[in-house]
C-alpha cells in the first residue's frame, strides 16, 4: 500500500489478556516508531526502531510493553497484561531514515475493559 | 528535555476569520517544529515544519507558521478560515540529532462556525 497500514484498526481486549497491534511502514521506510495518544491529549513517544534494532524504547512505560521488527519491515507491539490504563490510540509512523519527514498510519484504538 | 505547549485546547472561529494556533517549544539548541492537523478517526498529516531554513514557513491547505527564536514561539495561522479545516491541530518538536523521535503539544481542536 501507499501509506502506514495499522492493523486492527480497533481492539477491545479484557483487562489482563494479552493484545498485539500491528504496523506495515511504508515500503523501503527503515524508521519506524510508536506513539500512544491518550484521550484528549498529544502522542506521547514510545520507541524508535533504525532497521530490525529498537534505537530508543525510553518511551515504553513498563515491562509490559515490548515490540519487536525481527525483519525491519512489519513491527508488533505487544502488551502483556492489560491494564484499563492502557486504552488509548497507538499510532505508527515511519520515515525513509532518521532525518526525514515521519508517516503516520491511522491508529489502532485500544479499548481494554 | 524538550517540551511544547499549546495555548488553548480549543478554539472556536467564524468562517472566513483568521486562525491563530499557539505553540511554545522548550529546547536546549534550536530544533525542528512541525505542525500536524488530525482529523477525525484519521492519522497525523504533516502541514508544515521548520528545519533552519526561513523562518516563514508555508505549508498545506493555506496555513503557515513564523519561528520566533526570542519568544520560542512556533504559531500556526491561516488568514481565512474554511469548514473544512476543522480538526485537531498539533505542534511538535524534534532535536536534532538523529532518531526523528518527536515531542508533541496536547493539541487544540479548532471549530469552524459557518
Amino acid at each position: 500500500g501507499a501509506g502506514v497500514s495499522q492493523t486492527p484498526s480497533n481492539k477491545v481486549t479484557e483487562k489482563g489478556k494479552y493484545v498485539e497491534l500491528r504496523c506495515d511502514p511504508i515500503s523501503g521506510h527503515t524508521a519506524l516508531y510508536w506513539y500512544r495518544q491518550s484521550l484528549g491529549q498529544g502522542p506521547e513517544f514510545l520507541i524508535y526502531f533504525q532497521g530490525t534494532g529498537a534505537a530508543d524504547d525510553s518511551g515504553l512505560p513498563n515491562d509490559r510493553f515490548f515490540a519487536v521488527r525481527p525483519e525491519g519491515s512489519v513491527s508488533t507491539l505487544k502488551i502483556q497484561r492489560t491494564e484499563r490504563g492502557d486504552s488509548a490510540v497507538y499510532l505508527c509512523a515511519s520515515s525513509l531514515d532518521p532525518n526525514t519527514e515521519a508517516f503516520f498510519g491511522q491508529g489502532t484504538r485500544l479499548t481494554v475493559v | 528535555a524538550q517540551s511544547v505547549t499549546q495555548l488553548g485546547s480549543h478554539v472556536s472561529v467564524s468562517e472566513g476569520a483568521l486562525v491563530l494556533l499557539r505553540c511554545n517549544y522548550s529546547s536546549s539548541v534550536p530544533p525542528y517544529l512541525f505542525w500536524y492537523v488530525q482529523y477525525p478517526n484519521q492519522g497525523l498529516q504533516l502541514l508544515l515544519k521548520y528545519t533552519s531554513a526561513a523562518t516563514l514557513v508555508k505549508g498545506i491547505n493555506g496555513f503557515e507558521a513564523e519561528f520566533k527564536k526570542s519568544e520560542t514561539s512556533f504559531h500556526l495561522t491561516k488568514p481565512s478560515a474554511h469548514m473544512s479545516d476543522a480538526a485537531e491541530y498539533f505542534c511538535a518538536v524534534r532535536g536534532k540529532a538523529a532518531g526523528n523521535k518527536l515531542t508533541f503539544g496536547g493539541g487544540t481542536r479548532v471549530l469552524v462556525k459557518p
